[in-house]
This record gives C-alpha cells, sequence and structure tokens, in this order.
C-alpha cells in the first residue's frame, strides 16, 4: 500500500518554544492531508485538514494561531505547534487518502511532549 | 452529520477463539466504512473497507467485516484469535462529500489470551 511518513517520531521541547511535525506522502500525490491528535487509550480528534496549495480548514475548537498547518506542495503537510505549553503534550498523527473513497494512510504518529 | 459507534470498550478472547468487534454507524447517504488497527505508539494501519459490493468483506491478516444496512453495522471479525492481534481498533465512516473527512468511533481494545 501507500506510504506516508511522518517525522519526527517524538520530540520534547521546553514551554514557550514551537515544534515543526511533517507529513510526506512518498509515493502518491496528496491534495489533502488531515491532522489528528489523540489523548491516550482516545480517539482521533481531528484538528484540521490540509489542503495543497490554500488555507488549511480547522476543527471547531482548535486553534490555528496555535496549531499553523502548511501544505506547500503536493506531498508535504506541515503541523507547527507554537509556543508549546504542557497541555499540547499529546500523540500527533497525520493521514492522507489517495482519493475519497479509499483508505486513509496513516504516518507513524509524533508523541510530542512539552516539559 | 455522520458518527461512529463502537459500544464496547474492550474485548477479551482465548487465543483460538473467535472474536466480533462491534460497529454501528450513521450516514445520510451511502456508506464508506472502514476498520483500522492501532497499535501501541503507531499509527493507525487499514484492515479492510465497505465501499460497494458484497456485505462480507474480507481484509488483512485474516479478518473480515460484515456490512448490514438494515441494522446500520458493520462488525469486525475473524475466526480464530491470535495473540499478536490484541491492539486498539478503530472503526471509520467517510463523508466523500466532505474531502473525503473520516469520523472515527471511540476504539475498542482487543485482548487476546493465550
Amino acid at each position: 500500500g501507500a506510504v506516508v511518513s511522518q517525522h519526527p517520531s517524538w520530540v520534547i521541547c521546553k514551554s514557550g518554544t514551537s515544534v515543526k511535525i511533517e507529513c510526506r506522502s512518498l509515493d502518491f500525490q496528496a491534495t489533502t492531508m488531515f491532522w489528528y491528535r489523540q489523548f491516550p487509550k482516545q480517539s482521533l480528534m481531528l484538528m484540521a485538514t490540509s489542503n495543497e496549495g490554500s488555507k488549511a480548514t480547522y476543527e471547531q475548537g482548535v486553534e490555528k494561531d496555535k496549531f499553523l498547518i502548511n501544505h506547500a506542495s503536493l506531498t508535504l503537510s506541515t503541523l507547527t505547534v507554537t509556543s508549546a505549553h504542557p497541555e499540547d503534550s499529546s500523540f500527533y498523527i497525520c493521514s492522507a487518502p489517495k482519493t475519497v473513497n479509499t483508505e486513509a494512510f496513516f504516518g507513524q504518529g509524533t508523541r510530542l511532549t512539552v516539559v | 452529520a455522520q458518527s461512529v459507534a463502537q459500544p464496547e470498550d474492550q474485548v477479551n478472547v482465548a487465543e483460538g477463539n473467535p472474536l466480533t468487534v462491534k460497529c454501528t454507524y450513521s450516514v445520510s447517504g451511502n456508506p464508506y466504512l472502514f476498520w483500522y488497527v492501532q497499535y501501541p505508539n503507531r499509527g493507525l494501519q487499514f484492515l479492510l473497507k465497505y465501499i460497494t459490493g458484497d456485505n462480507l468483506v474480507k481484509g488483512s491478516y485474516g479478518f473480515e467485516a460484515e456490512f448490514n444496512k438494515s441494522q446500520t453495522s458493520f462488525h469486525l471479525k475473524k475466526p480464530s484469535a491470535l495473540v499478536s492481534d490484541s491492539a486498539l481498533y478503530f472503526c471509520a465512516v467517510r463523508d466523500v462529500s466532505n474531502a473525503g473527512k473520516s469520523t472515527f468511533g471511540d476504539g475498542t481494545t482487543l485482548t487476546v489470551k493465550p
């Protein structure tokens, strides 16, 4: 199947700093990518839909100025957590479907810990 | 709005026994249904999907799922469970009219004991 690569797999940062997470589709072009946040033993919460060449669409309650999303090419979307705080610590996952009626391919996830 | 319900937080089975992980859904149009599995600290892996066609769908690792339109269910099944099947399972429905956005159930933790 298709491959979506997410980097880094884990990161520890100090409170107040920013962290960038990359999501790449390695063998297909993804005009749309999705960013999720997952708390321990909970489901995936959709944060935003990343659209190539246009602004991301954020879900209600997600701060767009805090979670910056850039989809600069058909194979790369980035999520930047700005001025991170301990409550931002979580597991972040990206996904990209090849088409709207195929399965989504997920990155490996990024464990963010803010200290 | 679409939604997915996984009524069981936890399913425990003995190795070799059949397993079922339940899922019900609610959509306004034709359902695009998926099952994914997640291992600790990893992303989700695709198991199987129902888009159209036969109600019984076969997928990876011996899993299958039966689409039941009248009961709006899409239960995941396997005839003989393995210890290595122990993981977190998510049912999802895709909204093809909304950029392919997926809605996930809350997940079911499957534990297979030797």
